[in-house]
């Protein structure tokens, strides 16, 4: 597609499951990151990948969250155990280079609601 | 550490009014400064951008400029739409950094 696509757009999980959250950044990006938006407050780092590999990870707020990324391409963000502090909206980004240098691409997010 | 504080919203304003969002930041360093829009239903998306101080970004109408002294990136627009109405968010990357800082967003309401 032409800009990156996040899936699903809504996931109501009971508290305790486990989520996976996907992103398809726009080909040939080889930065991509996540982030976490609570209502009311602003944009919080989560993870960023270069290629495969994570070289931040400081912004994953506990062992329950994990990600990764295979080819280049698709990552998947995983909570384990949800709570009801993790409901936000989670934003994939993806830019072809750093983030100082180049724009970065968001998709519409996904909408978490832990109950 | 980095940090971005936006003044809180909503900015209400009647079409063709003056715009001014204010944006300051904390960072180690000269880091690049930006503006991302979210419009409703939309993905954020760049809307400017200045990467060293007295650099000014501007796009549709909006300019920002990246003031070291004050440690400032005011967005500004001489006369706003209804089209404007949007999020926006001020965020910086430091250097030798690969990721944004983002402020907490400003919402915009224009009304006719």
């Amino acid at each position: 597609g032409a800009g990156v696509s996040q899936s699903p757009s809504n996931k109501v999980t009971e508290k305790g499951k486990d989520v996976e959250l996907r992103c398809d950044p726009i080909s040939g990006h080889t930065a991509l990151y996540w982030y976490r938006q609570r209502l009311g407050q602003g944009l919080e780092f989560l993870i960023y990948f270069q290629g495969n590999s994570a070289p931040d990870k400081s912004g994953l707020p506990s062992d329950r969250f994990s990600a990764e990324r295979t080819g280049e391409s698709v990552s998947t963000l995983t909570i384990q155990r949800t709570q009801q502090e993790d409901s936000a909206v989670y934003l994939c980004a993806s830019s072809f280079g750093q983030a100082m240098n180049t724009e970065a691409f968001f998709g519409q997010g996904t909408r978490l609601t832990v109950v | 550490g980095n940090s971005v504080t936006q003044m809180e919203g909503p900015v209400t304003l009647s079409e063709e009014a003056f715009l001014t969002i204010n944006c300051t930041y904390t960072a180690t360093g000269y880091p690049s400064l930006f503006w991302y829009v979210q419009y409703p239903g939309e993905g954020l998306q760049l809307l400017l951008k200045a990467t060293k101080a007295d650099d000014k970004g501007s796009n549709k109408g909006f300019e920002a400029t990246y003031r070291k002294e004050t440690t400032s990136f005011h967005l500004e627009k001489g006369s706003v739409q209804v089209s404007d109405s949007a999020v926006y968010f001020c965020a910086l990357s430091p250097r030798g950094y690969s990721t944004l800082t983002f402020g907490k967003g400003t919402m915009l309401l224009v009304s006719p």
